[in-house]
This record gives C-alpha cells, sequence and structure tokens, in this order.
C-alpha cells in the first residue's frame, strides 16, 4: 500500500504569510495526488487535482507542484478563509489514501 | 445543482450491520466513480472504498475488506455501502463523495455525512 506522509502535521500563520504543506509518498504516484480543504462540522473541499490543477471556483493564491514522491501545496498569502486543515490524497493505486493532515492555525 | 444525501447512519452493536444510501442528483450517475469517505471523531479522512463509474469495478480500504461492500443502481442514483462485522474503531461520520471523472482524480461534490456509532 501507499502511505502519505503530509508535514508539518500543524502549522501556525498570519494573515498574508505565504504557506507550503508538504506530502510525500511512500512509493512514486507519478501526478496522482489531490488536496483538499476541511473546516470544523464540514465536508472537504477539492482543491487541486493531478497535483497541480486547480479546481474550479478555487482561488488563484492556492497551487500545488510536484510528482514522484513528493508534493507541496502552497497558499501565496493567507486570507481568513483558509484557515483549516487540508489533506493530500493519492490516486495511483487502487486504494486511495489520504495523508493525517495539516492544521493550519492563526498565529 | 449537484446534491449527495446520505442516509442510514445510526448506532448498532458491535458485530452487527447497517446499510447506508447516498441519494445522487443533478449530474449523470453512471458516468461518475463514487467514493466512501470517512472520519472518525477528531481524526483525519479515510478512504473506505470507490465504484468506478461505467464498468463499476470497486476496491476497498484493507481495513474494511471483506467485511463492506459498496454498490450502486444507476436506475436509482444511489450508492450504497453495506457495512457487516461492525466494530467499534468503525465509528465514524460517512461521506458519499462523486469523483470529477470516470475514475479517481479527486472528489469534487460531497455529502453532508452521516454517522454511524459501533457501541454496546
Amino acid at each position: 500500500d501507499i502511505q502519505m506522509t503530509q508535514s508539518p502535521s500543524s502549522l501556525s500563520a498570519s494573515l498574508g504569510d505565504r504557506v507550503t504543506i508538504t506530502c510525500r509518498a511512500s512509493h512514486s504516484i507519478s501526478n496522482w495526488l489531490a488536496w483538499y480543504q476541511q473546516k470544523p462540522g464540514k465536508a472537504p473541499k477539492l482543491l487541486i487535482y493531478k497535483a497541480s490543477t486547480l479546481h474550479t471556483g478555487v482561488p488563484s493564491r492556492f497551487s500545488g507542484s510536484g510528482s514522484g514522491t513528493e508534493f507541496t501545496l502552497t497558499i501565496s498569502s493567507l486570507q481568513p478563509d483558509d484557515f483549516a486543515t487540508y489533506y493530500c490524497q493519492q490516486y495511483n493505486s487502487d486504494l486511495y489514501t489520504f495523508g493525517q493532515g495539516t492544521k493550519l492555525e492563526i498565529k | 445543482e449537484v446534491q449527495l444525501l446520505e442516509s442510514g447512519g445510526g448506532l448498532v452493536q458491535p458485530g452487527g450491520s447497517l446499510r447506508l444510501s447516498c441519494a445522487a442528483s443533478g449530474f449523470t450517475f453512471s458516468s461518475y466513480a463514487m467514493n466512501w469517505v470517512r472520519q472518525a471523531p477528531g481524526k483525519g479522512l479515510e478512504w473506505v472504498s470507490v465504484s468506478f463509474g461505467g464498468s463499476g469495478t470497486t476496491h476497498y480500504a484493507d481495513t474494511v475488506k471483506g467485511r463492506f461492500t459498496i454498490s450502486r443502481d444507476n436506475s436509482k442514483n444511489t450508492l450504497y455501502l453495506q457495512m457487516n462485522s461492525l466494530r467499534a474503531e468503525d465509528t465514524a461520520i460517512y461521506y458519499c463523495a462523486k469523483e470529477i471523472d470516470t475514475y479517481g482524480l479527486g472528489a469534487d461534490q460531497w455529502g453532508q455525512g452521516t454517522l454511524v456509532i459501533v457501541s454496546s
């Protein structure tokens, strides 16, 4: 099975900061990676798929990059609505595993 | 407008069974892959199972393989999850999620979730 490891597990940042979250796969997954945002009590929302394709309606301050085993989600300038938990998910194998999540909090 | 409405959650004893349903509308249900994803209280997301559009091929997480069965009725636009031999660790909110394609690529629509509690 492919394991997905996110870092950091939690992160404190200020409005306007540039933030990067990393997701590492235990085996190469090409670019079969998605990123989600989840707020407390709500279902996740798709941000990015195929590692770098921005989903419809997602603000351009979000971007994704990477291939193989290392991927990043970058938020270029943090807005109040961005404080949430972020998950990566791989789609390379038949078992679509998630990372453990990164909680982004206000500093 | 795409809508996904889960139902069937509740309290069940260990070893018991439950069937979840997800009623879909607003898109051509048969054409899209559909997932079940769960989230235990205070924990992260765990992918459970997928049913591909078209072929209907299914896959399961190792934690539920042999106990859970995903199925779909394309005539009723409904996704199901039959859960047998339930354990305490299956306690979670179960989400139904639509993929953006026939196969897995990213889940762009999610239901509100249905809570399953496994406890004596």
